[in-house]
């Protein structure tokens, strides 16, 4: 049982927006930052978005972070077949806390 | 950008002991949480135990306390995970990761290329 709620699964068609939620509580998502990763099969997990929706240099624009109260949602637009993957969010909570990934599949 | 270079994949018997180390940059090590993250086949992460080097502040999932041991030496940048006797249940890839001032200095900012280990009798 994770900390943070995903969906475990999403999809949508190439060019579509896809938005993955993630919902924690007030000791997580309600007082810190909100962090997003993506994991290919066979690779480690890369940054995606910190700091709720701060994109590391390289990562394309399409890809945004927003969060609400202790809830966080990652929103894909544009999508591409090579967004195929697995999302996971994460927050600090006296420790570090992820979320249990959601499949994106692109149909 | 920092690299996280883990030791590699090893093979062992239950009940055996084992330490796996990932070695950061020393620019930074002292400073920042770096920590351990268990993939199991087909499932997601999961977060077992991170370590403040500065000062060896360790905190540990209630899932893995007990059963591993992070610890860092801030000579070599090197942080390691340790048991002292494997289950075949513990089989996975095993990731480290650091933060970093860049991406807000708390949570995994950069992570290792993960090491895969296999404890089967």
């Amino acid at each position: 049982q994770s900390v943070l709620t995903q969906p475990p699964s999403a999809s949508g068609t190439p060019g579509q927006r896809v938005t993955i939620s993630c919902s924690g509580s007030h000791s997580n998502i309600g007082s810190h930052h909100v962090y997003w990763y993506q994991q290919f099969p066979g690779t480690a997990p890369k940054l995606l978005i910190h700091s709720d929706y701060q994109r590391p240099s390289g990562v394309p624009d399409r890809f945004s972070g927003s969060k609400s109260g202790t809830s966080a949602s990652l929103s894909i637009s544009g999508l591409r077949s090579e967004d195929e993957a697995h999302y996971y969010c994460a927050a600090w909570d006296d420790s570090w806390v992820f979320g249990g990934g959601t499949e994106l599949t692109v149909l | 950008e920092v690299q996280l270079v883990q030791s590699g994949p090893e093979v062992k018997k239950p009940g055996e002991s084992l330490k796996i180390s990932c070695k950061s940059a020393p620019d930074y090590f002292s400073r920042y949480w770096i920590g351990w993250v268990r993939q199991m086949p087909g499932k997601g992460l999961e977060w077992m135990a991170i370590i403040y080097p500065g000062d060896s502040e360790s905190k540990y999932s209630p899932s893995f306390q007990g059963r591993v041991t992070i610890s860092a030496d801030t000579s070599i940048s090197t942080a390691y995970l340790q048991w002292s006797s494997l289950r075949a249940s513990d089989t996975a890839i095993y990731y480290c990761a650091t933060s970093h001032p860049t991406f807000g200095g708390v949570m995994p900012g950069y992570w290792g290329q993960g090491a895969l280990v296999t404890v089967s009798s």
